[in-house]
């Protein structure tokens, strides 16, 4: 049930775009993003709900494909500060036996 | 506002032993989950505690097991520690019952355990 996330890592230049997804074998009904920095706490990004939604902040944005049972997190223009390593977190039941369930994370690296 | 506080941030035990770590959730969060973490497994659940109960749980042996007091602030305690519990264990908070609320989590810094 863990989510598989694509890809492992991922090397990038300031300034360039990177994709990020996470696919489930189950229907999802939300799915949450959060970065964390090496030594650091993860920080939450989003949280995205069944229905197709794309959410976004700053150059940070992700969509949640619930026929593909997937979600995406794009982030453009990266930045140093984009550095980490990317945990999606994906719920399937919504009910009381909600369980956030990760996947094993994507390292990325943003070089100057 | 003060963030998830974790003590200790190091531990180092030997196999066979047992071990406590703590966690202060943030003010007014009641909600506590309890997360470990590996280079090879990434993030996986252990339990969340909500107003003193244990509200769920992932699949770990009974070794693993939790609390929370009055004042949310919770405990995981591992017996018989093996090789394999080697791990960082996070702990996160929220201010409601995550499977009610489907809430963000506020994670603090860990605490790094090697079992020798």
């Amino acid at each position: 049930q863990q989510p598989v996330q694509s890809p492992q890592a991922v090397i990038l230049r300031e300034g360039e775009d990177a994709v990020i997804n996470c696919s489930s074998s189950k229907a999802l009904y939300s799915v949450h993003w959060y970065r964390q920095k090496h030594g650091e706490a993860p920080v939450f990004l989003m949280i995205l709900l069944k229905g197709g939604e794309q959410k976004g902040h700053d150059k940070i944005s992700a969509s949640f494909n619930e026929k593909k049972q997937q979600s995406s997190l794009y982030l453009t223009a990266s930045q140093l500060s984009y550095s980490g390593t990317y945990f999606c977190g994906t719920e399937n039941s919504g009910g009381s036996n909600y369980k956030l369930t990760f996947g094993k994370g994507t390292l990325l690296t943003v070089n100057p | 506002k003060a963030g998830v506080t974790q003590t200790p941030r190091y531990l180092i035990k030997t196999r066979g032993q047992q071990v406590t770590l703590s966690c202060s959730p943030i003010s007014g969060h009641r909600s506590v989950s309890w997360y470990q973490q590996t280079p090879g497994q990434g993030l996986q659940f252990l339990f969340e505690y909500f107003s003193e109960t244990q509200r769920n749980k992932g699949n770990f042996p009974g070794r693993f097991s939790g609390r929370q007091f009055s004042n949310s602030r919770s405990e995981m305690n591992v017996s018989t520690l093996e090789l394999g519990d080697s791990a960082l264990y996070l702990c996160a908070s929220s201010p409601g019952l995550i499977s009610a609320t489907n809430e963000k989590l506020f994670f603090g810094s860990g605490t790094q355990l090697s079992v020798l």
